[in-house]
């Protein structure tokens, strides 16, 4: 069965420092894949979403970057952590062999920039 | 690009009642509607989804409706009940290779018991 891990589940990081989060699934092959942020509690932005290996494309202009080193690893991250980057971080993915179909996410992660 | 528009933003009702939430969508090649129950802290989860060449389905407690004409689709929750509290999220999508979900801004259903 497919599973997909994101971690960590939180991180409380300070103002100007890197962030590195990161997403796998498990049990597929050439998924789509998601980075969304909920802030306070509400409402999916959608950040990053990529097709493929080194396939990135970019919502949101930002200080967060996204990479896809490996066919089913999704990595976010950011050079210089701002305090408007604090928010629920989640990871999905869709199987790219079943078509338009749900979006299956990891557990999130909490970011808190102080 | 897609945009998907949720309202009411929050929802209270009473145990028993019926609770409906709507969403429009912009883009006519949208043919794929989910709608995700998230609990506090959790992950959103699909609850029901309903494809363009479907106008209702049903399951159980819940039901989805879909209007392609006028771009709109509507989630009903009958004989609400505490555990059906929580943020509930529309998305809409396309095919095409990218299947990007636009999500709704959520809305916050609180049944009182």
């Amino acid at each position: 069965s497919q599973t997909i891990h994101q971690w960590p589940a939180t991180l409380v990081q300070p103002v100007g420092s890197p962030l590195s989060l990161e997403c796998t699934v498990e049990g597929t092959s050439n998924p789509n894949l998601y980075w969304y942020r909920q802030a306070a509690g509400r409402g999916l932005q959608l950040l990053f979403y990529s097709v493929g290996i080194g396939q990135i494309s970019s919502e949101v202009p930002q200080n967060l970057s996204a990479s896809r080193p490996q066919d089913r690893q999704f990595i976010l991250s950011s050079k210089k952590l701002l305090l408007s980057d604090s928010g629920f971080y989640l990871c999905a993915w869709i199987p790219r062999r079943t078509g338009n179909t749900e979006a299956f996410f990891g557990q999130g992660t909490r970011l808190t920039v102080v | 690009g897609e945009n998907v528009e949720q309202h009411p933003s929050t929802l209270s009702v009473q145990e028993g009642d019926s609770a409906v939430i709507k969403c429009t969508y912009s883009d006519s090649a949208s043919n794929y509607f989910p709608w995700y129950k998230q609990e506090l802290g959790k992950r959103p989860q699909l609850i029901i989804d309903i494809r363009s060449n479907v106008g209702e389905k049903k399951d159980q407690r819940i039901a989805v409706t879909l209007n392609k004409t006028a771009k709109h689709f509507s989630l009903h929750i009958t004989e609400t009940q505490p555990e059906d509290s929580a943020v509930y999220f529309c998305a809409a999508s396309s095919s095409g290779g990218s299947y990007i979900p636009t999500f709704g801004r959520g809305t916050s259903l609180i049944v009182h018991p």
